[in-house]
C-alpha cells in the first residue's frame, strides 16, 4: 500500500537557519504529494504541493520538489524564522482510490 | 466562508458511552474525511465520502460509524467509546478535482 515516510524530529534551528525535512514515499500509483502545517492546537493547514514529477511547490518561502526517481518530496527553506516553528506533515494522496496517507509528523523549534 | 467547523472542541468520556462528532463545511465540497491524530503515528484515516449518501472506510474505521444525509454535514459517531480513542479527531474536505484537504481545528477526546 502507499506509505509516506518522514525523517524523526524533533529537530531544533537558530533563526536564519537553513532548514531540510527529509520525506520519502511509496506508492502504486501516481500520487500527488503534499506538505502540511500544524501550529499549536490548530488544525492542519497545507504549505505546498506539487501534482506530478518535477514539479516544484512553494509557499512563505518553502519549497519542495517531486521527484520520481528518487521517491522523495524534501522541505527546505533557506532561512527560518522564530515562527516556523511548528509540527511538519509530509502526505500523498492517491485519489483513484480515495487514499491520502500521511507520515508521522516533524517538529521544529527554531531559537532566537 | 466559514470553511470546516468541528464540535465540541474537547470532550471528555467515560468507557462505554457514546457520542457524535460533529463537522461541516460550507464550500460546498464533495469529498469529506475524518482522521485520528496520535502522538508518533501522523493522522489515520477513519472514514470517508465522496458525496451525499455515500460512505466507506478508510485505515482505522472500527468503533466508528459515519453518515452522509448532505453535502454540508458528516457526523463521527463513537458506538461505546474505550481509552484507546483518546485522540485528536480532524475533519476534512476537499473540492471536485482537487487532492489537497482543508482541515477543521480539531475535537481533543479523552477517554476515561
Amino acid at each position: 500500500g502507499n506509505s509516506v515516510t518522514q525523517m524523526e524530529g524533533p529537530v531544533t534551528l537558530s533563526e536564519e537557519a537553513f532548514l531540510t525535512i527529509n520525506c520519502t514515499y511509496t506508492a502504486t500509483g501516481y500520487p500527488s504529494l503534499f506538505w502540511y502545517v500544524q501550529y499549536p492546537g490548530e488544525g492542519l493547514q497545507l504549505l505546498l504541493k506539487a501534482t506530478k514529477a518535477d514539479d516544484k511547490g512553494s509557499n512563505k518561502g518553502f519549497e519542495a520538489t517531486y521527484r520520481k526517481e528518487t521517491t522523495s518530496f524534501h522541505l527546505e527553506k533557506g532561512s527560518v524564522q522564530v515562527s516556523d516553528s511548528a509540527v511538519y506533515f509530509c502526505a500523498l494522496s492517491d485519489r483513484s482510490n480515495n487514499d491520502m496517507r500521511f507520515g508521522a509528523g516533524t517538529r521544529l523549534t527554531v531559537k532566537p | 466562508n466559514a470553511g470546516v467547523t468541528q464540535t465540541p472542541e474537547f470532550q471528555v468520556l467515560k468507557t462505554g458511552q457514546s457520542m457524535t462528532l460533529r463537522c461541516a463545511q460550507d464550500m460546498n465540497h464533495e469529498y469529506m474525511s475524518w482522521y485520528r491524530q496520535d502522538p508518533g503515528m501522523g493522522l489515520r484515516l477513519i472514514h470517508y465520502s465522496v458525496g451525499a449518501g455515500i460512505t466507506d472506510q478508510g485505515e482505522v474505521p472500527n468503533g466508528y460509524n459515519v453518515s452522509r444525509s448532505t453535502t454540508e454535514d458528516f457526523p463521527l459517531r463513537l458506538l461505546s467509546a474505550a481509552p484507546s480513542q483518546t485522540s485528536v479527531y480532524f475533519c476534512a474536505s476537499s473540492p471536485p478535482g482537487a487532492y489537497e484537504q482543508y482541515f477543521g481545528p480539531g475535537t481533543r477526546l479523552t477517554v476515561t
